[in-house]
C-alpha cells in the first residue's frame, strides 16, 4: 500500500462548480497535512496547511481533516478558470521534517 | 521580496556531463530540501539540510551532490551517475522547527539530457 494515494485526474468542472480533491494516507504518525497548488512549469504554492482534524476554511478553499478514516480533502467553492493547476497534498510528521507529497491532481476549470 | 531564486529556469545536459543547479534564499531559513518532480510520481526528496555545512541524503540521493557552504544557498550538482536525470528540480526551504508551517519552493529548473 502506497503511503499517499491521490486521484491523478485530470479533473475537468465548468467555472462556478464545486470542486472535491481529496487524498488518503496510511501513516498514522502525520500530524501535518498541507495542500498545495502548482501552476504549470512553476514550483508549488501553499495553499493550506492544517494540523488538526476538522475543517479550515480561507475564502473560496476548506481544507477537511478526518483522521480516523485517513483521509483530508481540498474543496474549492465558486471554482475560476484561474484555479486550472495541480494540487498536491502532503504530509508531515512528528519528529521528521520531510514531507510526503501526493502524486497531484490535474484541475481544469473551464470558462 | 523575500523567496527563492533557482536557476537556470531551463538546463540541457548532454551524456557524461555534471551539470550544477543553483538555489538561492533570502528567508532567513535554516533548513532547505532538494526535490525532483516527474510525471505520475509526484515529488521525491533527494537532499535536504538543516544547517551550514552539514547535509542528509533523501530518498533518491544517488548521482546527486550537494554542498552548504552559506545558510542562502544549496547547489546541486546532478552527476553522470545518474542514469536518468531529465526531470523538473525543485528547492525548497523551511524553518528548521517540527511546526515550520510548510516549505517556500523556488520555481524550478527543468534539466533535459541531450
Amino acid at each position: 500500500q502506497k503511503e499517499v494515494e491521490q486521484d491523478p485526474g485530470p479533473l475537468s468542472v465548468p467555472e462556478g462548480a464545486i470542486v472535491s480533491l481529496n487524498c488518503t494516507y496510511s501513516n498514522s504518525a502525520f500530524q501535518y497535512f498541507m495542500w498545495y497548488r502548482q501552476y504549470s512549469r512553476k514550483g508549488p504554492e501553499l495553499l493550506m496547511y492544517t494540523y488538526s482534524s476538522g475543517n479550515k476554511e480561507d475564502g473560496r478553499f476548506t481544507a477537511q481533516v478526518d483522521k480516523s478514516s485517513k483521509y483530508i480533502s481540498l474543496f474549492i467553492r465558486d471554482s475560476q478558470p484561474s484555479d486550472s493547476a495541480t494540487y498536491l497534498c502532503a504530509f508531515g510528521g512528528s519528529g521528521t521534517y520531510k514531507y510526503i507529497f501526493g502524486t497531484g491532481t490535474r484541475l481544469k476549470v473551464l470558462a | 521580496d523575500g523567496g527563492i531564486t533557482q536557476s537556470p529556469k531551463y538546463l540541457f545536459r548532454k551524456e557524461g556531463q555534471n551539470v550544477t543547479l543553483s538555489c538561492e534564499q533570502n528567508l532567513n531559513h535554516d533548513a532547505m530540501y532538494w526535490y525532483r518532480q516527474d510525471p505520475g510520481q509526484g515529488l521525491r526528496l533527494i537532499y535536504y539540510s538543516q544547517i551550514v555545512n552539514d547535509f542528509q541524503k533523501g530518498d533518491i540521493a544517488e548521482g546527486y551532490s550537494v554542498s552548504r557552504e552559506k545558510k542562502e544557498s544549496f547547489p546541486l550538482t546532478v552527476t553522470s551517475a545518474q542514469k536518468n536525470p531529465t526531470a523538473f528540480y525543485l528547492c525548497a526551504s523551511s524553518p528548521w522547527q517540527e511546526d515550520n508551517y510548510g516549505y517556500t519552493f523556488g520555481s524550478g529548473t527543468r534539466l533535459t539530457v541531450v
